[in-house]
C-alpha cells in the first residue's frame, strides 16, 4: 500500500525550531520530487517547499524563505522540514504530498498531516 | 504570481442536483506546448487530508464517481457535481500547477 506518514509536530514557541519527517513506504521514493503543504486551522491549502528526485534542487514559498529547509534521505524513504523562527503565523497542519507521475504537482498521495503549533 | 479565485465560497445543494464550483486564474494555465491546462481538483473532507478528484482540467483520478467532472481552459475551469450525494459534503479546492502550486480559496458544498 502506498503511505505516506509525517511526525514531529507539536507546540514550540515563538523563535523555536521543529523538524517534521514524512515517511514513505509502497513507492519509489527516489523517483517523485516531494512537496510539503500546510493548512492553518480553518484556511485553505498552502504549499510550502519542494525538492527534487535527488536533493539537489529546492524551492520555498516566500513566506517561509530563509527559515525552512527542505531535505530528503532516498536511502532512507524519508523527506524532512527543518523550521527555525518559527512564528504564530506558522500553526497549521502540515502535509507531505507525492505528485502524479508524468504530471507535475496535482498530488496524488498525502499524509495524514502533522499539526505545529507556534504559540508562548 | 498566478492568483486563484473561487466561487462561490460555499453553496447548499438538494440531494440529486447539480452542484457547480467555479475557479478563476488570473493568467492562462494553459501550455501551448501540450494543450493541456494544468488545473487539479480536490475535494477534503473535515479532519482528512485532500484528495484529488481531477487533473489536467479535465481527467477524472482512478476510482473517482462519473458524477464529478471538470471543464474550461487557459483562465476559467469548473467543477460539476452532476447529481449530489450524502458523501460528497466537504470543502472543494482547485490548484494550478501551471508554475509553483497555488490553491484556491475553496468552496463549501453543503446539503440543502
Amino acid at each position: 500500500e502506498v503511505q505516506l506518514v509525517e511526525s514531529g509536530g507539536g507546540l514550540v514557541q515563538p523563535g523555536g525550531s521543529l523538524r517534521l519527517s514524512c515517511a514513505a513506504s509502497g513507492i519509489t521514493f527516489s523517483g517523485y520530487w516531494m512537496h510539503w503543504v500546510r493548512q492553518a486551522p480553518g484556511k485553505g491549502l498552502v504549499w510550502v517547499s519542494r525538492i527534487n528526485s535527488d536533493g539537489s534542487s529546492t524551492n520555498y514559498a516566500d513566506s517561509v524563505k530563509g527559515r525552512f529547509t527542505i531535505s530528503r534521505d532516498n536511502a532512507k524513504n524519508m523527506l524532512y522540514l527543518q523550521m527555525n523562527s518559527l512564528r504564530a503565523e506558522d500553526t497549521a497542519v502540515y502535509y507531505c504530498g507525492r505528485p502524479l507521475k508524468g504530471v507535475g504537482p496535482a498530488f496524488d498521495i498525502w499524509g495524514q498531516g502533522t499539526m505545529v503549533t507556534v504559540s508562548s | 504570481d498566478i492568483v486563484m479565485t473561487q466561487s462561490p465560497d460555499s453553496l447548499a445543494v438538494s440531494l440529486g442536483e447539480r452542484a457547480t464550483i467555479n475557479c478563476k486564474s488570473s493568467q492562462s494555465v494553459l501550455y501551448s506546448s501540450n494543450n493541456k491546462n494544468y488545473l487539479a481538483w480536490y475535494q477534503q473532507k473535515p479532519g482528512r487530508p485532500p484528495k484529488l478528484l481531477i487533473y489536467w482540467a479535465s481527467t477524472r483520478e482512478s476510482g473517482v464517481p462519473d458524477r464529478f467532472s471538470g471543464s474550461g481552459s487557459g483562465t476559467d475551469f469548473t467543477l460539476t457535481i452532476s447529481s449530489l450525494q450524502a458523501e460528497d459534503v466537504a470543502v472543494y479546492y482547485c490548484q494550478q500547477y501551471y508554475s509553483t502550486p497555488l490553491f484556491g480559496g475553496g468552496t463549501k458544498v453543503e446539503i440543502k
